[in-house]
């Protein structure tokens, strides 16, 4: 079974609509990490955020904002008024297990397309 | 702040050659990480270091893939040889410190054609 799924393949939508991009996760760790990562077409993976599991406090950076919620292990990533540079794939990804076994579990990401 | 560094960005190559991937991490990240990535996939981890000793390389194919990390900085990947299922991109990143909660810090990545 997949341990990160990001459902939607693909999302498009016209330039200053919000967007939002699911990451459900699974793991039996009580500690773990969350991670997004934008990856725009020049390939180069860009970290956006990090959260540990004990933490549940939503976050906001400028148009930014993710919605952690352990019950339903999901770690959502909404971009308001989103612009064409917003334009990539977006990846969730998690950190589990003993250190020396660290690795990150990403999902399948979302190529997200904002359209002028 | 430099990122990390990869060269070639490209390689065209046919197969049963062999091909090399060069990374420069970000100076004091301790932890380099060979990814591979397929067209519409997430990354997948061929091996990490921390300093100069490979510590995971349970999924890299050693039958045709090497990688050293000497003096604990720069790292090259090789394969040998390659083949066409080989075809994908090859990125490296670095993080700082140990264990689960580092940020990886990528490089733009190798795109490896095999013909």
């Amino acid at each position: 079974a997949q341990k990160v799924t990001q459902a939607q393949t693909e999302i498009s939508v016209v330039e200053k609509e919000d967007v939002t991009l699911d990451c459900v996760y699974e793991t039996r760790d009580t500690t773990y990490y969350l991670f997004w990562y934008k990856q725009p077409p020049s390939g180069e993976l860009v970290f956006l955020i990090r959260r540990n599991s004990f933490d549940e406090q939503n976050e906001i950076s400028g148009r930014y904002s993710w919605n952690f919620q352990k019950s339903t292990s999901s770690f959502n990533f909404t971009i308001t008024a989103s612009q064409v540079v917003d334009s990539a794939v977006y990846f969730c990804a998690l950190s589990e297990g003993a250190d020396s076994n660290y690795q990150l579990i990403w999902g399948a990401g979302t190529k997200l397309i904002i359209k002028p | 702040e430099a990122g990390v560094v990869q060269s070639p960005r490209y390689k065209i190559i046919e197969k049963k050659q062999p091909v090399a991937f060069w990374c420069n991490p970000i100076s004091g990240h301790n932890t380099l990480y060979w990814y591979l990535q397929n067209l519409g996939q997430g990354p997948e981890l061929l091996i990490r270091y921390e300093n100069e000793e490979a510590v995971d390389d349970s999924q890299l194919p050693k039958d045709r893939f090497s990688a050293e990390r000497l003096k604990g900085v720069d790292s090259t990947l090789k394969i040998q040889p390659a083949e066409l299922g080989d075809s994908a991109v090859y990125l490296c990143a670095s993080s700082l410190g140990y264990g689960r909660s580092g940020e990886q810090f990528f490089g733009p990545g190798t795109r490896l054609t095999v013909l």
